[in-house]
């Protein structure tokens, strides 16, 4: 298993400022992925967030919006730049750990952001 | 494009009761799924899996069904708990050796004591 910090865990933003978040894993893991999750709804993935190059970003998330860091094996910062009300949702950090081969994601608590 | 659903997005149950939550895939390509629980305010929480050889796995108050031949899986919970409130989501995994699951839309399981 694995445990995962997120900071903040919940801000509220005023539209047209950025936010970064952080996301800190106890143990060094290969894969790392950012979600969204909008109110009421399932989670989307924005990205993965690759160690020492840019990540892979899923279709309808951008890097100028979404801009992501991977700076090692146990951190990941994801930012949310120029914030609209739209942007208002739980961002959640998730890592794969190596070896396990099953698919199994583990979950940080999420950061609860509301864009006003 | 192909995707994972849901049949029902609230579910009541009565506290002791057995729960069954639903779950639709169309996607036959997918070789494994896995259920995750999210109770409020925190994150996914991984419960039971299942690959696409079997037909049902079992694990402490939980079974995972999976029919292929209608793409139907499904998470039957015993003896149901307050506890069990939360919302449930199924995931498959993408073929072709991703390990990024795609989730489907999520139902809300409300246990009344």
């Amino acid at each position: 298993s694995a445990v995962i910090s997120q900071k903040p865990s919940r801000d509220i933003c005023q539209r047209g400022t950025s936010l970064t978040i952080q996301c800190q894993v106890d143990s060094q893991v290969t894969m790392m992925f950012w979600y969204r999750q909008q109110p009421g709804q399932s989670l989307t993935l924005i990205a993965t967030a690759n160690q020492g190059s840019e990540a892979t970003y899923e279709s309808g998330f951008v890097i100028d919006k979404f801009p992501i860091s991977r700076p090692n094996l146990t951190f990941s910062t994801l930012t949310v730049s120029n914030m609209s009300p739209e942007d208002s949702s739980i961002y959640l950090c998730s890592v794969e750990i190596q070896g396990a081969g099953t698919g199994e994601l583990f979950f940080g608590e999420g950061s609860r952001l509301t864009v006003l | 494009g192909e995707s994972v659903g849901l049949h029902l997005p609230t579910l009541s149950v009565q506290e002791g009761d057995n729960s069954i939550i639903n779950c639709a895939y169309s996607n036959s390509a997918s070789d494994y799924f896995i259920w995750y629980k999210q109770e409020s305010g925190k994150g996914p929480q991984f419960i039971i899996d299942i690959r696409s050889n079997m037909d049902k796995r079992q694990g402490q108050r939980v079974t995972v069904l999976l029919n292929k031949t209608v793409k139907h899986l499904s998470l039957q919970i015993a003896a149901t708990q307050p506890g069990d409130s939360a919302v449930y989501f199924c995931a498959e995994k993408k073929g072709g050796g991703s390990y990024i699951p795609t989730f489907g839309r999520g139902t809300s399981l409300i246990v009344h004591p």
